[in-house]
């Protein structure tokens, strides 16, 4: 069965400093993965994805295939970067993501 | 606001009772997914549609759950006979159906408190 796990519930970084949310999967298909963010008392929504090799708002996430990882990465984290991350595994079929468990990020001023 | 739209926002009842609650998705999305969410985890996945044929339900959609969208367009959830253990936030998103993973846009979510 697929899973995803996000090691760490809370990661706290000081303005500027670099920060990488750490995201593995387990899944015995092909995966298709994701990164979506929460806001305060915003909805969910998508931050980018690994098959569209972009960066939005500064952020990357390279999957390994190797490693089974799929880690979130900004070089200088910025205030506004605060919320709730979610890795999630889609499958090919389109039926469903397996989400995280999250880790809430704080940018320290 | 175009985007998925999910009623009530809250809903507080007695363990027993029975509830529905509403999801509107994007007007030219074909899929309509419901999650639940409880404190401290991700979503979890619980049934989703394509058009108006329910395609696949996770086994944490116990006998007392059931979903419709009957038109293929909005949806509907409703819990029979709630348990505290029923007490989460139910989420909904739609996406449109493609060969790759389309994103998934979500609404706000409903808050349930089973007392």
């Amino acid at each position: 069965a697929q899973r995803v796990t996000q090691p760490e519930k809370l990661l706290s970084v000081f303005k500027g400093a670099p920060v990488e949310l750490k995201c593995n999967y387990s899944y015995s298909g092909s995966p298709e993965l994701f990164w979506y963010v929460q806001y305060s008392r915003q909805r969910l929504q998508l931050l980018l994805r690994h098959i569209s090799r972009e960066s939005i708002k500064g952020f990357t996430a390279d999957l390994n295939k190797g490693e089974t990882s799929f880690h979130l990465k900004k070089p200088f984290a910025q205030e506004e970067d605060s919320a709730m991350y979610y890795c999630a595994l889609g499958e090919t079929s389109g039926s469903r993501l397996t989400f995280g468990e999250g880790t809430q990020l704080t940018v320290n001023p | 606001d175009t985007g998925v739209s999910q009623n009530p926002r809250h809903k507080i009842t007695k363990r027993g009772q029975n509830v529905t609650f509403r999801c509107d998705p994007i007007s030219e999305h074909n899929r309509l997914y419901w999650y639940r969410q409880t404190l401290g985890q991700g979503p979890e996945f619980l049934t989703y549609f394509q058009n108006e044929a329910q395609l696949e339900k996770s086994r944490l959609l116990s006998d007392r759950f059931s979903a419709e969208r009957p038109k293929g367009s909005f949806s509907t959830l409703e819990i029979q006979r709630t348990e505290q253990g029923d007490s989460a936030m139910y989420l909904c998103a739609s996406s449109l159906s493609g060969f790759f993973y389309a994103e998934a846009f979500f609404g706000q979510g409903t808050r349930l408190t089973v007392v």
